[in-house]
């Protein structure tokens, strides 16, 4: 069955400081994976996607197949990075996307 | 473009009772979908469709029905709503392969 681990609720770092928002799969097929993100009082939107191999926001994600992982990364923490970010996963070729359960990112000045 | 828009924002409905909350989109989007949000649980599919006329369980359907008569509209039906359907629901629709695009929410409340 498809899985999405969101190993940590709440990561609160300082401003500037590293950021890494951890996200765990188990998939036995071809997965795509996903990050979204929820600002506050926001819709929930795409901020990137495995295949698109992209920086957003100075984000980035690589999709390590071996520890089946697809940790979201910033090298310095931005305050308006605050928000709820979901990690997501689906069968390459449907689009049924399974969420994780969310890390709420809280920087801090 | 307006994207997704879902209605009501906000509602309270008894034990009981039934709703529909209403969903459309004008993109063109093929695959629209229904989530609901819960704390700690994130967001949990409740059912999905790939085109009009055809709609499918997601891994929450229990106590909702869909259909998708156009393309453009999809409306998630509680039929008699309980308490553990409180929740903050969000639709949500995608051409195939493409970016899912959500609507605001609507935050659903059952005394």
């Amino acid at each position: 069955a498809q899985r999405v681990t969101q190993p940590e609720k709440l990561l609160s770092v300082f401003k500037g400081a590293p950021v890494e928002l951890k996200c765990n799969y188990s998939y036995s097929g071809s997965p795509e994976l996903f990050w979204y993100v929820q600002y506050s009082r926001q819709r929930l939107q795409l901020l990137l996607r495995h295949i698109s191999r992209e920086s957003i926001k100075g984000f980035t994600a690589d999709l390590n197949k071996g520890e089946t992982s697809f940790h979201l990364k910033k090298p310095f923490a931005q305050e308006e990075d605050s928000a709820m970010y979901y990690c997501a996963l689906k069968n390459t070729g449907f689009q049924k996307l399974v969420f994780g359960t969310g890390t709420r990112l809280l920087v801090s000045p | 473009n307006a994207g997704v828009t879902q209605t009501p924002k906000f509602q309270v409905l008894k034990t009981g009772q039934s709703m529909t909350l209403q969903c459309a989109q004008d993109m063109n989007h093929e695959y629209m979908s229904w989530y609901r949000q819960d704390p700690g649980m994130g967001l949990r599919l409740i059912h999905y469709s790939v085109g009009a006329g055809i709609t499918d369980q997601g891994e929450v359907p229990n106590g909702y029905n869909v259909s998708r008569s156009t393309t453009e509209d999809f409306p998630l039906r509680l039929l008699s709503a309980a308490p553990s359907q409180t929740s903050v629901y969000f639709c949500a629709s995608s051409y195939p392969r493409g970016e899912l695009f959500f609507g605001e929410g609507s935050r659903l409340t059952v005394l």
